[in-house]
């Protein structure tokens, strides 16, 4: 399995600020995946990302307010920006087994929008 | 589109015991199914899978589940439950290349 790491681990950001959560990964992977998981909540997927081409994002979530960078095969990064309250979630990256079928997930970031 | 079920919020079962926590399924293909589990401040741990071959799949911490055609469903199981295996459980689906979804999720408390 990958291993993956995420950075920060946690943050707390004022109202209307931007904050990029780096993912990185111990291999090369093709699809990197970022999810959301608010409060007492499941995970929802925000964006898939592929190296070389713009991220796709789910219904509910816009570039303008995630925007997503994966300039390697190894690394990501999710930008939450303009932030608001609701934005407090725990953000966690993923990352495909090599045969897609399984995706590993790394720690998380828990984010609080004050 | 995928989606899957998982129908308690919360299982409470005492240390020793037998445990299940539920999971049923919706896919328009053969399905890919998952068991994950997230300890409190954690991350998503994998657990086990099923992608086809034998409908009993067996994981890590020593935990199985069962995949049941006929009623779309994926239990996760585990014979002798210990009080640290209190988590928050959550079952996955996916049609093959497409993206995961998870159920709402299903904590567990063992108690002692």
């Amino acid at each position: 399995s990958a291993v993956i790491s995420q950075k920060p681990s946690r943050d707390i950001c004022q109202r209307g600020t931007s904050l990029t959560i780096q993912c990185q990964v111990d291999s090369q992977v093709t699809m990197m995946f970022w999810y959301r998981q608010q409060p007492g909540q499941s995970l929802t997927l925000i964006a898939t990302a592929n190296q070389g081409s713009e991220a796709t994002y789910e219904s509910g979530f816009v570039i303008d307010k995630f925007p997503i960078s994966r300039p390697n095969l190894t690394f990501s990064t999710l930008t939450v920006s303009n932030m608001s309250p609701e934005d407090s979630s725990i953000y966690l990256c993923s990352v495909d087994s090599g045969r897609r079928d399984t995706q590993y997930f790394g720690p998380g970031t828990r984010l609080t929008v004050l | 589109a995928q989606s899957v079920a998982q129908p308690e919020d919360q299982v409470n079962v005492a240390e020793g015991n037998p445990l299940t926590v539920k999971c049923t399924y919706s896919v328009s293909g053969n399905p890919y199914l998952f068991w994950y589990v997230q300890y409190p401040n954690r991350g998503l741990q994998f657990l086990l899978k099923y992608i086809t071959g034998d409908n009993l799949v067996k994981g890590s911490y020593g935990f199985e589940a069962e995949f049941n055609k006929s009623q779309t469903s994926f239990h996760l199981k585990k014979p002798s439950a210990l009080v640290s295996d209190s988590a928050l459980y959550f079952c996955a689906v996916r049609d093959s290349g497409n993206d995961m979804r998870f159920g709402a999720g299903t904590r567990l408390t063992v108690k002692p």
